[in-house]
């Protein structure tokens, strides 16, 4: 079945960049997203990127896909400690009906 | 604040009982989704209707069911309650049956005693 791997923790310097990285399985996924929770708080979508794209940018975020590889990441650029959170990264199957989360990646931003 | 909104916020209940959350959509969305979210199983896809009708099913208990009103609202059921039911479930919503985006409730955290 599918299924979705992160690292489960990630400490970085207030400032430094902070590379988040995720692998899945199903190579039919379309689209894979990552999203941000804040303690007590709902999934945010962050952003996404569809399955024919390699590289996304959007302000602070890059999100690259290496689709032969199955693998993904996150790239927020000059961390801050608002980011501190658990980032999912989560693919969805090629026939729209399922979403597949992995374990989420706490990230701590140090001052 | 994603639009979706979720009922109660907070819930205790003993083992064996039934409760019902509640989610409204956000304005527009046709297509409801359920999540559960625990710390030994993470999140987990329960089920999605769209439009008053099921769509899709995950990883959904027997005892576990919902339904998706004329307003779009949905309701998940959960019976016959266990410890291990314990988790926040979320409600997310969608635009289509197919949309690429999904907006997420603020969650109900169930606790089993």
């Amino acid at each position: 079945g599918e299924d979705v791997e992160q690292s489960l923790f990630l400490s970085v310097r207030e400032g430094d960049s902070s590379v988040i990285n995720c692998t899945y399985t199903d190579s039919s996924s379309t689209y894979l997203y990552w999203y941000k929770q804040e303690p007590g708080a709902g999934l945010q979508l962050l952003t996404y990127i569809f399955s024919n794209m390699d590289m996304k940018q959007d302000q602070r975020l890059t999100v690259l896909l290496n689709k032969k590889d199955k693998h993904l990441s996150l790239r927020i650029a000059d961390t801050q400690t608002g980011d501190s959170a658990i980032y999912f990264c989560a693919e969805r199957d090629n026939y729209g009906q399922n979403f597949v989360f992995g374990p989420g990646t706490r990230l701590s931003v140090l001052p | 604040d994603s639009g979706v909104t979720q009922t109660p916020k907070h819930l205790i209940t003993a083992t064996g009982q039934r409760v019902t959350l509640r989610c409204s959509p956000r304005s527009g969305d046709l297509s409801v989704y359920w999540y559960q979210q625990s710390l030994d199983q993470g999140l987990q896809f329960l089920i999605q209707y769209y439009n008053g009708e099921e769509r899709a099913k995950g990883n959904i208990l027997e005892r576990f069911s919902a339904q998706q009103f004329p307003d779009l609202h949905s309701e998940l059921n959960l019976s016959s309650l266990e410890l291990g039911d314990s988790a926040l479930y979320f409600c997310a919503s969608s635009l289509g049956q197919d949309s690429y985006e999904q907006y997420f409730g603020p969650g109900t955290r169930l606790t089993v005693t």
